[in-house]
């Protein structure tokens, strides 16, 4: 079992849509989650952070973490063509800083 | 603010050549990491350096160096290039010493070697 899971999509969702991403982990005591975008050829790029269970919203995105069943997801309402990219979950265990990524939701918004 | 810069941005190499990649922040961060991505692997942590002074491998090591020359800068050393090692290199800088974490990415440096 990959220590953050990702299903690799693509995802494709009609513009206007929401785009629901989910993201899995195996580390019971991680702490911080993260959700970055990439667009093609290009750099991460942060997103969103959360680190207490519930909701967090921003803008179009909202971050949801649930810790007993040990997944986190994003929602991305009234999804464009810009939003098109890979977005990468990223967790942080329960010691150290280092961040485990899973391998990318590709996400394409279809006009 | 530039955040991070890397250089060089491309570079091809001949097997068994070296190279540094560089890599600096001006975000007073303390802690620095190098990462490779690879088609269908994701993004894979090869060194990171939690403070000045201190470095720790991280899951793909092998074939890599690594120095945190101050705070500011942190660079990789490929002593003999293999074409194993042909990836997208990316800095990435953090502040470390608050559970937050969060990671802020160069724009990173595609090598080919050949």
């Amino acid at each position: 079992q990959k220590e953050v899971e990702q299903n690799s999509g693509p995802l494709s969702v009609p513009e206007g849509a929401i785009a629901s991403l989910n993201c899995t982990y195996s580390d019971r005591g991680s702490q911080s989650f993260f959700w970055y975008r990439q667009y093609s050829g290009k750099s991460p790029e942060l997103i969103m952070s959360i680190y207490s269970n519930g909701d967090k919203e921003d803008g179009r995105f909202t971050a949801q973490l649930n810790k007993a069943s040990q997944y986190v997801s994003l929602l991305i309402r009234d999804s464009q063509p810009s939003d098109s990219a890979t977005y990468l979950c990223a967790v942080n265990k329960a010691a150290g800083n280092k961040l485990t990524f899973g391998g990318g939701t590709r996400v394409l918004v279809k006009p | 603010n530039a955040g991070v810069t890397q250089t060089p941005k491309f570079q091809v190499l001949k097997t068994g050549q070296s190279m540094t990649l560089q890599c600096a922040q001006d975000m007073n961060h303390n802690s620095m990491y190098w990462y490779r991505q690879d088609p269908g692997m994701g993004l894979r942590l090869i060194y990171y350096s939690a403070s000045e002074g201190t470095t720790d491998k991280g899951e793909v090591p092998n074939g890599y160096n690594v120095s945190r020359l101050n705070k500011r800068e942190f660079s990789l050393r490929l002593e003999s290039a293999a074409p194993s090692q042909t990836s997208v290199y990316f800095c990435a800088s953090s502040e470390g010493q608050t559970i937050t974490y969060e990671q802020y990415f160069g724009p990173g440096t595609r090598l080919t070697v050949t």
